[in-house]
Protein backbone atom coordinates (compact mmCIF):
# COMPACT_ATOMS: atom_id res chain seq x y z
CA UNK A 1 0.00 0.00 0.00
CA UNK A 2 1.14 3.26 -0.68
CA UNK A 3 1.96 5.98 2.06
CA UNK A 4 1.06 9.44 2.27
CA UNK A 5 2.06 11.12 -0.76
CA UNK A 6 3.33 14.65 -1.19
CA UNK A 7 4.38 16.64 -4.20
CA UNK A 8 6.51 18.96 -5.45
CA UNK A 9 9.77 17.36 -2.88
CA UNK A 10 11.53 20.78 -3.39
CA UNK A 11 10.72 23.86 -4.71
CA UNK A 12 12.05 27.62 -4.80
CA UNK A 13 10.16 30.43 -4.51
CA UNK A 14 10.59 34.55 -4.49
CA UNK A 15 9.20 36.78 -1.42
CA UNK A 16 6.05 37.54 -2.29
CA UNK A 17 4.60 34.93 -4.48
CA UNK A 18 2.22 31.74 -3.62
CA UNK A 19 2.92 28.74 -3.24
CA UNK A 20 0.38 25.49 -3.37
CA UNK A 21 1.66 21.99 -1.68
CA UNK A 22 -0.12 18.89 -2.22
CA UNK A 23 -0.84 15.83 -0.52
CA UNK A 24 -2.65 11.58 -0.72
CA UNK A 25 -3.29 10.52 2.41
CA UNK A 26 -2.74 6.71 3.13
CA UNK A 27 -5.86 4.67 1.65
CA UNK A 28 -9.18 4.59 3.66
CA UNK A 29 -7.31 7.72 5.82
CA UNK A 30 -10.09 10.04 6.00
CA UNK A 31 -8.10 12.95 8.00
CA UNK A 32 -4.83 14.95 6.64
CA UNK A 33 -3.00 17.36 8.99
CA UNK A 34 -0.43 19.77 7.66
CA UNK A 35 2.93 20.55 9.93
CA UNK A 36 5.72 23.01 9.58
CA UNK A 37 9.05 21.98 10.21
CA UNK A 38 12.17 24.14 10.37
CA UNK A 39 15.49 23.38 10.84
CA UNK A 40 16.38 22.43 14.53
CA UNK A 41 12.59 21.76 15.67
CA UNK A 42 9.75 19.67 15.68
CA UNK A 43 6.86 19.54 13.53
CA UNK A 44 4.50 22.85 14.29
CA UNK A 45 1.01 21.85 13.38
CA UNK A 46 -0.81 24.38 11.17
CA UNK A 47 -4.19 22.08 9.73
CA UNK A 48 -6.85 19.55 10.57
CA UNK A 49 -9.12 18.44 8.18
CA UNK A 50 -11.67 15.88 8.64
CA UNK A 51 -14.51 14.86 5.95
CA UNK A 52 -13.23 18.02 3.93
CA UNK A 53 -13.99 20.27 6.50
CA UNK A 54 -11.12 22.19 8.83
CA UNK A 55 -11.01 20.45 12.34
CA UNK A 56 -8.10 22.60 13.93
CA UNK A 57 -5.64 25.56 13.30
CA UNK A 58 -2.20 26.10 14.42
CA UNK A 59 -0.87 29.47 15.15
CA UNK A 60 -0.51 30.83 11.58
CA UNK A 61 -1.43 33.70 10.04
CA UNK A 62 -4.14 34.09 7.58
CA UNK A 63 -1.73 33.60 4.33
CA UNK A 64 -1.78 30.17 5.27
CA UNK A 65 -4.97 28.45 4.16
CA UNK A 66 -5.67 24.79 2.83
CA UNK A 67 -8.97 22.50 1.81
CA UNK A 68 -9.68 18.85 1.09
CA UNK A 69 -11.43 17.52 -1.02
CA UNK A 70 -13.84 14.31 -1.94
CA UNK A 71 -11.02 12.05 -2.30
CA UNK A 72 -9.81 12.95 0.59
CA UNK A 73 -6.32 14.56 -1.10
CA UNK A 74 -5.07 18.03 0.29
CA UNK A 75 -3.76 21.49 -0.87
CA UNK A 76 -2.19 23.78 1.71
CA UNK A 77 -2.04 27.33 0.23
CA UNK A 78 0.25 30.16 1.45
CA UNK A 79 0.27 33.35 -0.24
CA UNK A 80 2.82 36.31 -0.39
CA UNK A 81 5.78 34.07 1.39
CA UNK A 82 8.17 35.48 3.25
CA UNK A 83 11.77 34.62 4.12
CA UNK A 84 10.41 32.68 7.07
CA UNK A 85 8.13 30.22 5.54
CA UNK A 86 11.26 28.42 4.49
CA UNK A 87 10.74 24.80 5.93
CA UNK A 88 9.78 21.54 5.32
CA UNK A 89 6.17 21.17 4.82
CA UNK A 90 4.77 17.57 6.35
CA UNK A 91 1.19 16.41 5.25
CA UNK A 92 0.07 13.52 8.03
CA UNK A 93 -2.77 11.44 7.52
CA UNK A 94 -5.06 9.35 10.22
CA UNK A 95 -7.95 7.46 9.99
CA UNK A 96 -10.09 9.49 12.74
CA UNK A 97 -8.84 12.35 14.55
CA UNK A 98 -11.05 11.65 17.76
CA UNK A 99 -10.25 7.85 18.83
CA UNK A 100 -8.45 7.96 22.11
CA UNK A 101 -6.11 5.16 20.98
CA UNK A 102 -3.86 4.17 18.09
CA UNK A 103 -6.91 5.55 15.63
CA UNK A 104 -5.73 9.07 15.50
CA UNK A 105 -1.74 7.72 14.96
CA UNK A 106 -0.46 10.06 12.41
CA UNK A 107 1.58 8.82 9.43
CA UNK A 108 3.70 11.15 7.67
CA UNK A 109 4.68 12.15 4.21
CA UNK A 110 7.94 12.66 3.08
CA UNK A 111 7.65 16.54 2.51
CA UNK A 112 7.78 19.43 0.58
CA UNK A 113 10.90 21.68 0.93
CA UNK A 114 10.16 25.06 0.53
CA UNK A 115 13.01 27.80 0.16
CA UNK A 116 11.91 31.21 -0.30
CA UNK A 117 14.60 33.90 -1.85
CA UNK B 1 -1.19 25.86 25.05
CA UNK B 2 0.17 21.63 25.07
CA UNK B 3 4.07 21.63 25.43
CA UNK B 4 6.26 18.93 25.44
CA UNK B 5 10.04 19.02 26.34
CA UNK B 6 12.71 16.26 25.16
CA UNK B 7 15.96 15.77 26.82
CA UNK B 8 18.81 16.00 26.44
CA UNK B 9 18.86 17.68 23.15
CA UNK B 10 21.88 16.02 21.57
CA UNK B 11 23.29 12.69 22.33
CA UNK B 12 26.21 11.40 21.08
CA UNK B 13 27.26 7.66 22.29
CA UNK B 14 29.64 4.93 21.41
CA UNK B 15 27.78 1.47 19.44
CA UNK B 16 26.92 -0.99 21.76
CA UNK B 17 26.04 1.53 24.71
CA UNK B 18 23.02 2.13 25.89
CA UNK B 19 20.84 4.93 26.53
CA UNK B 20 17.45 6.85 27.25
CA UNK B 21 15.95 9.67 26.31
CA UNK B 22 12.53 11.34 27.57
CA UNK B 23 9.86 13.49 26.51
CA UNK B 24 8.00 15.62 29.38
CA UNK B 25 5.01 17.67 29.90
CA UNK B 26 2.18 18.90 31.99
CA UNK B 27 -0.50 17.86 29.43
CA UNK B 28 -2.25 14.49 29.25
CA UNK B 29 -2.77 13.14 26.36
CA UNK B 30 -5.04 10.30 24.88
CA UNK B 31 -2.06 8.28 23.16
CA UNK B 32 2.01 9.53 22.55
CA UNK B 33 3.89 8.62 19.20
CA UNK B 34 7.77 8.14 18.71
CA UNK B 35 9.17 9.03 15.67
CA UNK B 36 12.38 8.64 14.18
CA UNK B 37 13.30 11.32 11.52
CA UNK B 38 16.58 11.25 9.14
CA UNK B 39 17.59 14.42 7.73
CA UNK B 40 15.31 15.24 4.40
CA UNK B 41 13.03 12.60 4.94
CA UNK B 42 9.61 13.11 7.00
CA UNK B 43 9.09 11.31 10.73
CA UNK B 44 8.78 8.25 10.63
CA UNK B 45 6.66 5.98 13.06
CA UNK B 46 8.26 4.08 15.95
CA UNK B 47 5.37 3.43 18.19
CA UNK B 48 2.08 4.36 19.62
CA UNK B 49 1.51 3.89 23.36
CA UNK B 50 -1.93 4.39 24.64
CA UNK B 51 -2.39 2.65 28.28
CA UNK B 52 -0.72 4.75 31.37
CA UNK B 53 2.16 2.55 32.02
CA UNK B 54 2.37 0.46 29.32
CA UNK B 55 5.41 -0.47 27.82
CA UNK B 56 6.28 -1.83 24.26
CA UNK B 57 9.22 -3.19 22.72
CA UNK B 58 10.13 -2.87 19.35
CA UNK B 59 13.71 -5.12 19.10
CA UNK B 60 16.66 -3.07 21.03
CA UNK B 61 13.89 -0.36 21.58
CA UNK B 62 11.97 -0.14 24.71
CA UNK B 63 9.21 2.45 25.14
CA UNK B 64 7.18 3.06 28.09
CA UNK B 65 4.35 5.44 28.62
CA UNK B 66 3.74 7.28 32.39
CA UNK B 67 1.23 6.31 34.06
CA UNK B 68 -0.48 9.54 34.06
CA UNK B 69 -0.02 9.80 30.15
CA UNK B 70 1.85 13.07 30.38
CA UNK B 71 5.49 11.46 29.85
CA UNK B 72 7.24 8.76 28.01
CA UNK B 73 10.82 7.02 27.82
CA UNK B 74 12.60 5.55 24.67
CA UNK B 75 15.29 2.97 25.84
CA UNK B 76 17.96 1.88 23.32
CA UNK B 77 20.00 -0.60 24.15
CA UNK B 78 23.27 -2.16 22.39
CA UNK B 79 23.15 1.12 20.17
CA UNK B 80 23.98 0.85 17.09
CA UNK B 81 25.19 3.56 14.04
CA UNK B 82 22.07 2.75 12.15
CA UNK B 83 20.01 4.32 14.96
CA UNK B 84 21.25 7.62 14.62
CA UNK B 85 18.66 10.29 13.57
CA UNK B 86 16.27 12.45 15.25
CA UNK B 87 14.02 10.82 17.15
CA UNK B 88 10.77 12.94 18.04
CA UNK B 89 7.44 12.26 20.22
CA UNK B 90 4.56 13.56 19.75
CA UNK B 91 1.29 13.75 22.03
CA UNK B 92 -2.00 13.48 20.71
CA UNK B 93 -5.17 14.86 21.64
CA UNK B 94 -8.30 15.45 19.84
CA UNK B 95 -6.93 15.03 16.15
CA UNK B 96 -3.78 17.56 16.98
CA UNK B 97 -0.31 15.73 17.46
CA UNK B 98 1.79 18.44 19.35
CA UNK B 99 5.88 17.03 19.09
CA UNK B 100 8.83 17.96 21.01
CA UNK B 101 12.04 19.92 19.52
CA UNK B 102 13.09 16.31 19.56
CA UNK B 103 16.26 14.39 20.76
CA UNK B 104 19.21 14.56 17.60
CA UNK B 105 21.23 11.25 18.41
CA UNK B 106 24.54 10.21 17.01
CA UNK B 107 25.79 6.81 17.50
CA UNK B 108 29.83 6.36 16.70
CA UNK B 109 30.80 3.06 15.46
Amino acid sequence: DAGVTQSPTHLIKTRGQHVTLRCSPISGHKSVSWYQQVLGQGPQFIFQYYEKEERGRGNFPDRFSARQFPNYSSELNVNALLLGDSALYLCASSLEPDRGDWGNTIYFGEGSWLTVV
Amino acid sequence: TQLLEQSPQFLSIQEGENLTVYCNSSSVFSSLQWYRQEPGEGPVLLVTVVTGGEVKKLKRLTFQFGDARKDSSLHITAAQPGDTGLYLCAGSNAGKSTFGDGTTLTVKP
